[in-house]
């Protein structure tokens, strides 16, 4: 069964670094998002992602952060200068068009140090 | 904005025991999914119900939501202890055409051997 593939399942960072998040959503999906989890805490919306641009960002989503989708399969999450409070699990997840189920990734945990 | 609450905030049982998870939220809602979360995973969906819909099964699964109430309820019968894991109850908001989910705080579930 196809799936959301995230690489890689775990990043440790200094503070003030870049770094790139990258996720192949399932091929023939049309929508793409990232959310992330801090540590006991509830999954957060971050991003939507349709036709090369983005349809939705959260508050979270500030400056620092940038998706893009280089290929025709990856689809990646960019923070540009990691804090502290950047530490948390990142899903990605796509759906496809006109159906309402999300299928995530595993995640990449990232370490901000 | 809409928000999930998981109620419990943790549940332990015994195996072969059922258990229900309740969630409550606050908007109207398109439709409404439960996912589950192994310790440090990712998502896995188990099941959606749409606002049109009362009840729903899945194997051991059954779903009721009364969007009068706005609230839903995930019971897993018979228990056995893989099904330990967090459970997530999340509502969809359209925005621009998009589909995003926000989550609850989850039902953290243990099952005793």
């Amino acid at each position: 069964e196809p799936e959301v593939t995230q690489t890689p399942s775990h990043q440790v960072t200094q503070m003030g670094q870049e770094v790139i998040l990258r996720c192949v959503p399932i091929s023939n999906h049309l929508y793409f998002y990232w959310y992330r989890q801090i540590l006991g805490q509830k999954v957060e919306f971050l991003v939507s992602f349709y036709n090369n641009e983005i349809s939705e960002k959260s508050e979270i989503f500030d400056d620092q952060f940038s998706v893009e989708r280089p290929d025709g399969s990856n689809f990646t999450l960019k923070i540009r200068s990691t804090k502290l409070e950047d530490s948390a699990m990142y899903f990605c997840a796509s759906i496809y068009y006109g159906t309402d189920t999300q299928y995530f990734g595993p995640g990449t945990r990232l370490t901000v140090l | 904005s809409q928000q999930g609450e998981e109620d419990p905030q943790a549940l332990s049982i015994q195996e072969g025991e059922n258990a229900t998870m309740n969630c409550s939220y606050k908007t109207s809602i398109n439709n409404l999914q439960w996912y589950r979360q192994n310790s440090g995973r990712g998502l896995v969906h188990l099941i959606l119900i749409r606002s049109n819909e009362r009840e729903k099964h899945s194997g051991r699964l059954r779903v009721t939501l009364d969007t009068s109430k706005k609230s839903s309820s995930l019971l897993i019968t018979a228990s056995r202890a893989a099904d330990t894991a967090s459970y997530f109850c999340a509502t969809d908001e359209f925005i621009q055409g998009a589909q995003k989910l926000v989550f609850g705080q989850g039902t953290r579930l243990t099952i005793n051997p």
